[in-house]
């Protein structure tokens, strides 16, 4: 079945405690990306990766590592999190598009991060 | 810098009433999509538009993409309790930009009463 695994799916923990959220697809995709998901906020960019070793900012990196070793692979890292990491955390991947044509972005379950 | 808004940001509807939300891009789009973000779970990609005032409809529901390119509406007939959710469109950063980012709209969030 294809899919975005992202572990935990739930997180409490202190601050300033690195924490590493993992994501995998197993759907051969180029393309992956981190998101934020807070009330009023909509779903925000952290980072993307347009494919192994080829990572980038998004529209609110601040705090967060990523790395792309392989393909299938995206983890997200708070190296020193703090509380207003706070938030609801998405995975997604897609395939390359057409010159004006997109590919549907698949997206992983969530993982829920409380930091105290 | 460029940005995708949506309208209405909450609907309360009651069940068999209709349903519109509205996206509109600051700058032309080569295409735009759709995605359904059902309580506590994660968006799910429904359509995506990539012609000048294509219209495309699934069911109930009807998706449609202006002439300009820079807006796009998701209507829904006859709501139902399964129609609950947040409903998000989404543009590529740049024209033709099939692989960069998918800059997503705030969402419209839908509630139905039964």
């Amino acid at each position: 079945e294809a899919q975005v695994t992202q572990n935990p799916r739930y997180l409490i923990t202190v601050t300033g405690k690195k924490l590493t959220v993992t994501c995998s697809q197993n759907m051969n995709h180029e393309y992956m990306s981190w998101y934020r998901q807070d009330p009023g906020l909509g779903l925000r960019q952290i980072y993307y990766s347009m494919n192994v070793e080829v990572t980038d900012k998004g529209d609110v990196p601040e705090g967060y590592k990523v790395s792309r070793k392989e393909k299938r692979n995206f983890p997200l890292i708070l190296e020193s999190p703090s509380p207003n990491q706070t938030s609801l955390y998405f995975c997604a991947s897609r395939a390359y598009g057409t010159e004006y044509s997109n590919q549907p972005q698949h997206f992983g379950d969530g993982t829920r991060l409380s930091i105290l | 810098g460029q940005q995708v808004m949506q309208i209405p940001q909450y609907q309360h509807v009651q069940e068999g009433e209709d349903f519109t939300t509205y996206c509109n891009s600051s700058t032309t789009l080569s295409n735009i999509q759709w995605y359904k973000q059902r309580p506590g779970g994660h968006p799910v990609f429904l359509i995506q538009l990539v012609k000048s005032g294509e219209v495309k409809k699934q069911k109930r529901l009807t998706f449609q993409f202006g002439e300009a390119k820079k807006n796009s509406s998701l209507h829904i007939t006859a709501t139902q309790t399964t129609d609950v959710g947040t409903y998000f469109c989404a543009g590529p950063r740049w024209y033709g930009g099939s692989q960069g980012n998918l800059i997503f709209g705030k969402g419209t969030k839908l509630s139905v009463k039964p």
